[in-house]
């Protein structure tokens, strides 16, 4: 089982409000990652947790929030958001250790979010 | 830095043409290489993968070989179908460093296959 599952698939959401992405695995899994899609562009990483801790931010600006209250779940809290920040949100996971060959992210389906 | 470069697309075909789509690498340290698919309205999926030089990854017709001479990973099938539309992703994985317990994928700016019967 690779499945690394999204909830929800779509979002429509106002500047104003407060709403979460959601992602979860049972893969054993212990890093996990947010990506950010535009139409016809390749991913951008966001923000990386291994073991439950955020390891990486890549500046991302602070109405983005991620939380990660276990091994299994990935959080994305989002308010206030901007009209830009409309696209594909992608939630991925990997194994922890085990060499190269191991550490393979697989993705879940994403949120499509429309910020109106 | 890391980079990946793929063939500008978009890549249009016939059903049971041959299909080769290039990606070349940047050659820092020694990255393991990915091809990830992504079909209309759906995230990413993994379609093969190589972690050494001259490793081949295949799956599902697919193949693509790790050529650290030429420092590239260039995707190929013998023979695609309509179901093969879709946006195809090179990636690379930054290797660990300092005993992190994660990878960076640095991906290629994709290429959309467009498959006619």
């Amino acid at each position: 089982d690779t499945e690394v599952t999204q909830t929800p698939k779509h979002l429509v959401m106002g500047m104003t409000n407060k709403k979460s992405l959601k992602c979860e695995q049972h893969m054993g899994h212990r890093a996990m990652y947010w990506y950010k899609q535009k139409a016809k562009k390749p991913p951008e990483l966001m923000f990386v947790y291994s073991y439950e801790k955020l390891s990486i931010n890549e500046s991302v600006p602070s109405r983005f929030s991620p939380e990660c209250p276990n091994s299994s779940l990935l959080n994305l809290h989002l308010h206030a958001l901007q009209p830009e920040d409309s696209a594909l949100y992608l939630c991925a996971s990997s194994h922890p250790t085990g060499g190269r060959a191991k550490n393979i992210q697989y993705f879940g389906a994403g949120t499509r979010l429309s910020v109106l | 830095g890391d980079s990946v470069t793929q063939m500008e697309g978009p890549v249009t075909l016939s059903e049971e043409a041959f299909l080769t789509i290039n990606c070349t690498y940047t050659a820092t340290g020694y990255p393991s290489l990915f091809w990830y698919v992504q079909y209309p309205g759906e995230g990413l999926q993994l379609l093969l993968k190589a972690t050494k030089a001259d490793d081949k990854g295949s799956n599902k017709g697919f193949e693509a070989t790790y050529r650290k001479e030429t420092t590239s990973f260039h995707l190929e099938k013998g023979s695609v179908q309509v179901s093969d539309s879709a946006v195809y992703f090179c990636a690379r994985r930054i290797a660990n460093a300092g005993g992190t317990s994660y990878g960076k994928l640095t991906f290629g700016q994709g290429t959309i296959l467009t498959v006619h019967p």
